[in-house]
C-alpha cells in the first residue's frame, strides 16, 4: 500500500495497562507526526520526528507518553499506566520532508476501560 | 495565542447548491494553511493548501479556498455540492520556521447534503 498505515485499528485496554501503537509512514517520507483526536474535536499535536530524532515533543501531555522512531521509518507511540482520559483516536501522519504537507493514516482508536 | 476558529459546527446544504465553510486563524508567524476532509471511518485527506503565491488555491474534488491576510481567513468554497461531499471538514494552520511543524486545528465543520 502507498499510504500511511497504523496498527492496530482498534485497541481496548484496562486502566493502568501499557499500550503500543504503531505507525508505518509512506516510504521515503522523512518526517512523521503523531496527533490524537477526541470525539468532536480537531486533532491535537503530540510529537514530530525528523528522521530518527524527535524534533518537537511539546505536545506530549505527560511523561506517560513516549514515542520512538529508531530507524527513521516505523514509529511506535507508547503509553504507560493508561487512564480513561487517554481514550481517543491516535493519528499518525508523514511528509516527504518537514516542508511538505502531511498525509494521514486511518488512526488507532484507543479505548481505556 | 495560536488558534483556528471554524464558526460553523454543522452546515446542511442541498445537492447542487454552493458551499462556503469559514475558517479564521490567529497565528504569530507566517501561516501555512490547510483544509482536510474526514469521512466516517476514513483518514484525514488533504483538500488543498496555501503556502505562498496566488491567494486563491485550487484543490481536489472541485474545492477552492481564498487566503485573505487582512481578515485572517481561509474560507473553503465549492460551486456545486455533491452528496458524496458529506463529511467533516477541518481547517489547520502551521509553520515552516525552525522546528515548529505542528498543525493547529479547528474543531471542524460537519457538512450534511440533502438530496
Amino acid at each position: 500500500g502507498a499510504g500511511v498505515s497504523q496498527t492496530p485499528s482498534n485497541k481496548v485496554t484496562e486502566k493502568g495497562k501499557y499500550v503500543e501503537l504503531r505507525c508505518d509512514p509512506i516510504s521515503g517520507h522523512t518526517a512523521l507526526y503523531w496527533y490524537r483526536q477526541s470525539l468532536g474535536q480537531g486533532p491535537e499535536f503530540l510529537i514530530y520526528f525528523q528522521g530518527t530524532g524527535a524534533a518537537d515533543d511539546s505536545g506530549l501531555p505527560n511523561d506517560r507518553f513516549f514515542a520512538v522512531r529508531p530507524e527513521g521509518s516505523v514509529s511506535t507511540l507508547k503509553i504507560q499506566r493508561t487512564e480513561r482520559g487517554d481514550s481517543a483516536v491516535y493519528l499518525c501522519a508523514s511528509s516527504l520532508s518537514s516542508y511538505n504537507e502531511q498525509f494521514f493514516g486511518p488512526g488507532t482508536r484507543l479505548t481505556v476501560l | 495565542a495560536q488558534s483556528v476558529t471554524q464558526p460553523d459546527i454543522h452546515i446542511t446544504v442541498s445537492e447542487g447548491a454552493s458551499l462556503e465553510l469559514r475558517c479564521n486563524y490567529s497565528y504569530g508567524a507566517t501561516p501555512y494553511l490547510f483544509w482536510y476532509v474526514q469521512s466516517p471511518g476514513q483518514g484525514l485527506q488533504l483538500l488543498l493548501k496555501y503556502f505562498s503565491g496566488d491567494t486563491l488555491v485550487q484543490g481536489i474534488k472541485g474545492f477552492e479556498a481564498e487566503f485573505k491576510r487582512s481578515q485572517s481567513s481561509f474560507n473553503l468554497r465549492k460551486p456545486s455540492v455533491h452528496w458524496s461531499d458529506a463529511a467533516e471538514y477541518f481547517c489547520a494552520v502551521g509553520s515552516l520556521t525552525g522546528n515548529n511543524r505542528k498543525l493547529i486545528w479547528g474543531l471542524g465543520t460537519s457538512l450534511a447534503v440533502n438530496p
